[in-house]
């Protein structure tokens, strides 16, 4: 079984912090993706590697950067936290090629006051 | 602009009869179908998927239908069980080199009731 966990459940940071939320995958997949859900919107996409140290933005980017130094990690940074990112944070990874199933972490609740 | 639509935010069913869940998407590039479940607090579960050379693919209770010309697709669960009670993500993926990408739907809350 894909296993993709994140490195917490629950979040609270305050405005202006910087926020890492670390994602790792233990199935030696290429692609690994960033989401983030709100009610009513959806899945959105806020950025996603297909290799090592290779990002593309995704949909949503504004405010984030990510991180892939090693195959199995994938993390995402919140520079400068704002209210308007609190939402479920969920990680997700797949196989390069015809199959393009993704496979999800349990998500993060990151609540900014 | 919305390229995969779920029309119905939530469905009410009664144990043991079927959900029919639907999906339209406006993408004639996307060629490859996928349903999520999701419960709350939990990542989504990858269900079943549809490549678009099929018009059904079934597995078990999951069947997932797919009217190309229409650019419908839907998901069908027979029997229907409480457990099944959860969000239900569609999402398509294109052909070619952005396939890894996946555009989802704002998901149906389907709810199975005793």
């Amino acid at each position: 079984d894909v296993k993709v966990t994140q490195s917490s459940r629950y979040l609270v940071k305050r405005t202006g912090e910087k926020v890492f939320l670390e994602c790792v995958q233990d199935m030696d997949h290429e692609n690994m993706f960033w989401y983030r859900q709100d009610p009513g919107l959806g899945l959105r996409l806020i950025y996603f590697s297909y290799d090592v140290k290779m990002k593309e933005k995704g949909d949503i980017p504004e405010g984030y950067s990510v991180s892939r130094e090693k195959k199995e990690r994938f993390s995402l940074i919140l520079e400068s936290a704002s209210t308007n990112q609190t939402s479920m944070y969920l990680c997700a990874s797949s196989l390069y090629g015809s199959r393009r199933e993704q496979y999800f972490g349990p998500g993060t609740r990151l609540t900014v006051t | 602009d919305q390229q995969v639509k779920q029309n119905s935010p939530s469905l009410s069913v009664q144990e043991g009869r079927i959900s029919i869940l639907n999906c339209d998407y406006t993408n004639s590039m996307f060629d490859y179908f996928l349903w999520y479940k999701k419960y709350p607090a939990e990542g989504p579960t990858f269900l079943i998927s549809i490549s678009s050379i099929k018009d059904k693919n079934e597995d078990g209770r999951f069947t997932v239908f797919l009217n190309k010309s229409a650019k419908h697709l839907s998901l069908h669960i027979v029997p229907s069980q409480p457990g099944d009670s959860a969000v239900y993500f569609c999402a398509a993926s294109e052909s070619g080199g952005s396939n890894y990408k996946l555009t989802f739907g704002k998901g149906t809350l389907l709810t199975v009731n005793p």
